[in-house]
């Protein structure tokens, strides 16, 4: 199980963004991280725990180990205002597990 | 990188239903293969997935005995057969790539399409 804190963040521009992801056991640092907005597909930002994908700017960092990880946003944009998922995959069963999602909105 | 879903529709509780999902922008018979979905105001469910040669699949305990994953390299398609559909099974369903190379630098779904709603009612 991934649980995703805060489940709502009321942020505005220029601030900096900690979203958390907390597994029940511990994985491997095999966590991604992926934004979606409204009527969009999920888009991968980071993966490997801190990898950011092709074309993620920088100001996205993912940083975590064992059972706690973090999504940073150094300077929120407008576009960053979005829902923010994390995944694993399972030891077991075999699959994959996102997390409930932290909704980013604008103070 | 292109994934194309279709197939979705309006079904019956009961009912049956195929997705597809048309790749394109590469090699499909190189990559696995998922199907995740989303309930509407919902977050995200992994639902299946296929290995480059359809001999690993495996299915989320949801799903598992009602839905079949396959795929045809040939045709770079990826398919989901959905039987017994009921109304939990309502979502958007996506189709993603998952990254290469997933073992050494982590599993992660680097493509999404565009998704394909999926609508259970009577």
């Amino acid at each position: 199980v991934l649980t995703q804190s805060p489940a709502t963040l009321s942020l505005s521009p220029g601030d900096r963004a900690t979203l958390s992801c907390r597994a029940s056991q511990t994985i491997s640092n095999y966590l991604a991280w992926y934004q979606q907005k409204p009527g969009q597909a999920p888009r991968l930002l980071i993966y490997g725990t801190s990898t950011r994908a092709t074309g993620i700017p920088a100001r996205f960092s993912g940083s975590g180990s064992g059972t706690d990880f973090t999504l940073t946003i150094s300077s929120l944009e407008a576009e960053d205002f979005a829902v923010y998922y994390c995944q694993q995959r399972n030891k077991w069963p075999p699959g994959f597990t996102f997390g409930q999602g932290t909704k980013l909105e604008i103070k | 990188v292109q994934l194309v879903e279709s197939g979705g529709g309006l079904v019956k509780p009961g009912g049956s239903l195929r997705l597809s999902c048309a790749a394109s922008g590469f090699t499909f018979s190189g990559y696995n293969m998922n199907w995740v979905r989303q309930a509407p105001g919902k977050g995200l469910e992994w639902v299946a997935s296929i290995s480059l040669s359809s001999s690993h699949i495996d299915y989320a305990d949801s799903v598992k005995g009602r839905f079949t994953v396959s795929r045809d390299n040939a045709k770079n398609l990826l398919y989901l057969q959905m039987n017994s559909l009921n109304d939990d099974d309502t979502a958007v369903y996506y189709c993603a790539r998952l990254g290469h190379n997933y073992e050494s630098l982590g599993y992660r779904f680097e493509y999404w399409g565009q998704g394909t709603l999926v609508t259970v009612s009577s």
